[in-house]
């Protein structure tokens, strides 16, 4: 059974930074694409990064790149998100998700979430 | 990237009745690569469909999606209690994009 536990989230003020991790169980974690999905409270789904199962590939939205960074250690079955200078409208509950083997960008499973609130 | 609008927001409705949801996408989606999913209160999102068309593992055949192009449409062939949640109809590939959602509520 896929597993995808998210931790890390938690209060940060405007400008901080702050580092999200997802553990994997039950399926072979290296092979697989993953991303991180984000949902503001009330509002709906965005994409935020992916990497590919080697971890040489990355993708990020706009309105996170330069100050986010995706990666991934193969050896833990983790994937990590490096979130920095932090905003307002960062807050969101963040999904760590497994990609389709064969479509990118397609979420297969999705983890329950973790909490990132960014306010002083 | 491509800009997905669902319609109608909200869609209020009885148990048994059919569920129609929309999801139109300003730039054609090649190789039908459109999903939909289900999320209810307090969950995370779940898979239903993808290439437009297919069930996931694990989803009643009363769920069925359809449409290519520029227009899709996503089905619900009679509601059980179970059902009522927002839907979200997603492009996926290097750059994902999410429509904003329709919520299908009991009527």
């Amino acid at each position: 059974e896929v597993q995808l536990v998210e931790s890390g989230g938690g209060l940060v003020q405007p400008g901080g930074s702050l580092r999200l991790s997802c553990a994997a169980s039950g399926f072979t974690f290296s092979i697989y694409g993953m991303s991180w999905v984000r949902q503001a409270p009330v509002k709906g789904l965005e994409w935020v990064s992916g990497i590919s199962g080697s971890g040489t590939i990355t993708y990020y939205a706009d309105s996170v790149k330069g100050r986010f960074t995706i990666s991934r250690d193969n050896s833990k079955n983790t994937l990590s998100l490096q979130m920095n200078g932090l905003r307002a409208e960062d807050t969101a509950v963040y999904y760590c998700t497994q990609e389709n083997y064969y479509d990118t960008g397609r979420f297969d499973y999705w983890g329950q979430g973790t909490l990132v609130t960014v306010s002083s | 990237e491509i800009v997905l609008t669902q319609s109608p927001g909200t869609l209020s409705l009885s148990p048994g009745e059919r569920a129609t949801l929309s999801c139109r996408a300003r730039q054609s989606v090649s190789n039908n690569y459109l999903a939909w999913y289900q999320q209810k209160p307090g969950q995370a999102p779940r898979l239903l469909i993808y290439g437009a068309s297919s069930r996931a593992t694990g989803i009643p055949d009363r769920f069925s999606g359809s449409g290519s192009g520029t227009d899709f449409t996503l089905t619900i062939r009679r509601l059980e209690p179970e059902d009522f949640a927002v839907y979200y109809c997603q492009h996926y590939g290097s750059s994902p994009t999410f429509g904003q959602g329709t919520k299908v509520e009991i009527k």
